[in-house]
């Protein structure tokens, strides 16, 4: 069974440009969140996608979007980047809740190290 | 904002020694914890989701409890090995989505 996918592994941007980044989560899976690894702060939860619905978000600045397609994989744009957006961007995918209704674990892709410069 | 705290920040031990860390979150709007284990250029990878009370996963070596009423759970390594290094994270859900509150992790490095 194949992983999580992100892609590209390794990005450099220029401060103001935007930049997109993807998923693929484990087939089967709808559920897919991002977050945001930087030093000082640890894993920041960015947001989560279910069904192509965005079903939760953390505390961004607009600058920070994203997307799910009918196959459940995702997207994750952010526009104007500034040098604080340097971070390793992690997608973990789902399979949302078990028929009991509660959590499954999240599996996790390799990331996405941006450096903004 | 949720606060999740995991102590100690780091850990050395020696092979062969049995250790411990905490993970602390609020104990209203309980939903999940889940344990994570990230080791250096790996993805993080999951050990154990916990849901109930008084819950005691094991996995191997690796085993933890739950107490969500006072807001806590434990993650016990039992004889170390050099491939338990690693940085131990838990995670704090309180809702239905997978919306998951990380703590600063615990890093473990083992000596052979």
């Amino acid at each position: 069974k194949a992983g999580v996918t992100q892609t590209p592994r390794y990005l450099i941007k220029t401060r103001g440009q935007q930049v997109t980044l993807s998923c693929s989560p484990i087939s089967g899976h709808r559920s897919v969140s991002w977050y945001q690894q930087t030093p000082g702060q640890g894993l920041q939860f960015l947001f989560e996608y279910f069904s192509e619905t965005q079903r939760n978000k953390g505390n961004f600045p607009g600058r920070f979007s994203g997307r799910q397609f009918s196959n459940s994989r995702s997207e994750m744009n952010v526009s104007t980047l500034e040098l604080g957006d340097s971070a390793l961007y992690l997608c973990a995918s789902s399979l949302g809740l078990t028929l009991t209704g509660r959590n499954t674990e999240a599996f996790f892709g390799q990331g996405t190290r941006l450096t903004v410069v | 904002i949720l606060n999740v705290e995991q102590s100690p920040q780091s850990l050395h031990v020696q092979e062969g020694d049995s250790t411990n860390f905490t993970c602390s979150f609020p104990s209203s709007n309980f939903y999940a914890l889940h344990w994570y284990r990230w080791e250096t250029a790996k993805s993080p990878e999951a050990l154990f989701v916990m849901t109930l009370n008084g819950d005691e996963k094991k996995k191997g070596r690796i085993s933890a409890t739950l107490n969500t009423k006072e807001g806590y759970s434990y993650l016990y390594i039992k004889g170390s090995q050099p491939e338990d290094s690693a940085t131990y994270l838990c995670a704090f859900n309180n809702n239905a989505g997978n919306m998951l509150t990380f703590g600063g992790g615990t890093r473990l490095m083992v000596k052979p």
